[in-house]
């Protein structure tokens, strides 16, 4: 059964820092990775995607990683605003049945 | 960039009663999806739906829960006797292949 685990459940970092978020899963038979971001009572904006065939994907200050064969990902932040602030979520494809599973997502806050 | 829409944004309703959820997916998308989120919980899989037909369902899918593409453009999920616990936020998605997922802003179902 593929798990999808994101810690921490919340971070406060202040403005103007670097921050790395986490994600982990059980079953690396994965088709990709998405990382999604969402603000409170809004729906889920996707930020990056990560074939299974790629380690790495980029964009502005957002760089996603993927290491398949251990079951992690990470979303590195540079330079954090309070735009920023938000909950971030990770989801997995499963290649045997195209099933997408989220993980619980992380609750970002960055202090002005 | 093309989005999903979904409507209404907010739905009140009473228990037993019947509610449709409505999505347009965006329009060359192949493969649909409804999934709902519980306030402070997961993001959980619903269903999906591809080629006019019911491709996959969660055990939380069940004979209350029905989804239909009655014109080619819209997408709905109908729920037919309300319960207490199907309060949640209901996101509809859709993919043209299974990989990049495009969400919706999510409609806030409260069963009172």
């Amino acid at each position: 059964k593929q798990e999808v685990t994101q810690i921490p459940a919340a971070l406060s970092v202040p403005e103007g820092e670097n921050l790395v978020l986490n994600c982990s899963f059980t079953d690396s038979a994965i088709y990709n990775l998405q990382w999604f971001r969402q603000d409170p009572g809004k729906g889920l904006t996707s930020l990056l995607l990560i074939q299974s065939s790629q380690r790495e994907q980029t964009s502005g200050r957002l760089n996603a990683s993927l290491d398949k064969s251990s079951g992690r990902s990470t979303l590195y932040i540079a330079a954090s605003q309070p735009g920023d602030s938000a909950t971030y979520l990770c989801a997995v494809i499963r290649s045997r049945d195209d099933k997408i599973i989220f993980g619980k997502g992380t609750r970002l806050h960055i202090l002005p | 960039e093309p989005e999903v829409t979904q409507t209404p944004s907010h739905q009140v309703t009473q228990m037993g009663q019947e509610v449709i959820l409505r999505c347009v997916p965006i329009s060359n998308h192949l493969y649909f999806y409804w999934y709902r989120q519980i306030l402070g919980q997961k993001v959980e899989f619903l269903v999906s739906f591809y080629n006019n037909e019911i491709s996959e369902k969660s055990e939380i899918f069940d004979d209350q829960f029905s989804v239909e593409r009655p014109d080619g453009s819209n997408f709905t999920l109908k729920i037919r006797s309300t319960k207490l616990e199907d309060s949640a936020m209901y996101f509809c998605a859709s993919t043209y292949r299974v990989e990049k997922l495009f969400f919706g802003s999510g409609t806030q179902l409260s069963v009172l």
